[in-house]
């Protein structure tokens, strides 16, 4: 069935570094874009990143620019989010999820992982 | 950046009652083609978000028909007919029309 799985994420020192991965299954992985979204605890959902299918498109939250950059191999089905210079406020559960195309959001997050959590924390 | 309030924050609801949930937005969310790019998602505790509904009233597959979408311009609202233990959680709504794409502060629907 359609499915992601998202891993890489821990217990990091503020200004450390993360690398996130999320392996997709069930669907033509390079048809679709594809986002990181993050859940800080107990607070909302917020966007940081898509690429699209092919890699040539990415676009990031003005939060993350520059710190975070997101990536994917076709042939492996993954994607990635490499975290640089990270923050407590950076900690969060990382969703990957879906999407159909790129801006405008028409058909997108369809799909999601289950999460990987990173903890930002000395 | 559009802002999206979603109202009430906390939605009591008695099991097989109707309840409703508000996004308004800061600015119009319809794009230059006419169309209207604001999407409902549930998540339920302990789980990742699913999405409900797209382009302001379309149900995604297998979602109950007890869901609905409806609005316009800046606002917009997702209805349950008659609610259930499991849609009881948090809802987002979500615009794709500008950029950067972003979500509502969240309604927890619980039971009162």
């Amino acid at each position: 069935q359609v499915q992601l799985v998202e891993s890489g994420g821990g217990l990091v020192k503020p200004g450390g570094s993360q690398r996130l991965s999320c392996a997709a299954s069930g669907f033509n992985f390079s048809d679709y874009y594809m986002s990181w979204i993050r859940q800080a605890p107990g607070k909302g959902l917020e966007w940081l990143a898509y690429i699209s299918g092919n890699g040539h498109t990415i676009y990031y939250a003005d939060s993350v620019k520059g710190r975070f950059t997101i990536s994917r191999d076709n042939a492996k089905a993954s994607l990635f989010l490499q975290m640089h210079s990270l923050r407590v406020e950076d900690t969060a559960l990382y969703y990957c999820a879906r999407q159909y195309g790129g801006y405008p959001l028409n058909d997108a997050f369809d799909i999601w992982g289950q999460g990987t959590m990173v903890t930002v924390s000395s | 950046d559009v802002v999206l309030t979603q109202s009430p924050l906390s939605l009591p609801v008695t099991l097989g009652q109707p309840a409703s949930i508000s996004c308004r937005s800061s600015q119009s969310l319809v794009y230059i083609d006419g169309k209207t790019y604001l999407t409902w998602f549930h998540q339920r505790p302990g789980q990742s978000p699913r999405r409900l509904i797209y382009e302001v009233s379309t149900r995604d597959s297998g979602v109950p028909d007890r869901f609905s979408g409806s609005g316009s311009g800046t606002d917009f609202t997702l209805k349950i007919s008659r609610v259930e233990a499991e849609d009881l959680g948090l809802y987002y709504c979500m615009q794709g029309s500008h950029w950067p794409p972003n979500f509502g502060q969240g309604t927890r629907l619980e039971i009162k």
